[in-house]
């Protein structure tokens, strides 16, 4: 299977640092991908990580171990709008395909 | 820069009836195409892709069909709506590099009454 796996909800307080994990099933892995999704839009696209490290831009941070199988998106000095689900997504059989986690429901509070 | 327009937005159909949603991209040429679905509290599902006109690839089996009939056109399509096709319908794009990312249209929220 392909299965991945990150937390439901999550809560956390304005101006704080959030960390939302992700692990996933490590054959034919091909790249690990973080959106954003307010409710009721689109995904957008955050991050991308194919080696293993920290990719950071500006308040989002994403690190990526491929021998573990994991990943995790930093947020820090969060905002209100920043309230969103946050989905992990791996990359598997080529053409860009991508097999998504169900989301992290983010929220937070004054 | 590229845009994607997906319409409509919205859509109430009765079960049995047919579906066409479209997608078209603009400002690139030759991308890949993709239609996911979101069901509620779910994960996106890929449904179709597709990496040229006429190539269309299914990742699931299901009530639901997939064209392509010009470069930048993607169309959703279905002879007879089931009551399990209602979902949040996504169209997307990417570059046809390896590892580039998708990006995508704003949704259909589909409701089969």
């Amino acid at each position: 299977g392909q299965n991945i796996d990150q937390p439901t909800e999550m809560t956390a307080t304005e101006g704080a640092i959030v960390q939302i994990n992700c692990t996933y099933q490590t054959s034919g892995f091909n790249g690990l991908f973080w959106y954003q999704q307010h409710a009721g839009e689109a995904p957008t696209f955050l991050s991308y990580n194919v080696l293993d490290g920290l990719e950071e831009k500006g308040r989002f941070s994403s690190f990526l171990s491929r021998s573990k199988g994991y990943s995790y998106l930093l947020l820090k000095e969060l905002q209100m709008k920043d309230s969103a689900s946050y989905l992990c997504a791996r990359g598997s059989g080529g053409y860009n395909k991508l097999i998504f986690g169900a989301g992290t429901r983010l929220a937070v509070h004054p | 820069s590229q845009t994607i327009h997906q319409w409509p937005a919205t859509l109430v159909q009765p079960v049995g009836s047919p579906l066409s949603l479209e997608c078209t991209v603009e400002g690139t040429s030759n991308p890949n195409l993709y239609w996911y679905r979101q069901a509620a509290g779910r994960g996106l599902q890929l449904l179709f892709y597709s990496v040229g006109i006429g190539q269309i690839s299914s990742e699931v089996p299901q009530n639901l069909s997939a064209s392509r009939p010009q470069d930048r056109q993607f169309i959703l399509s279905s002879k007879k709506l089931l009551l399990s096709d209602s979902g949040f319908y996504l169209c997307a794009w990417s570059k046809g590099q390896d590892n580039s990312p998708l990006h995508f249209g704003n949704g259909t929220r589909l409701t089969v009454t």
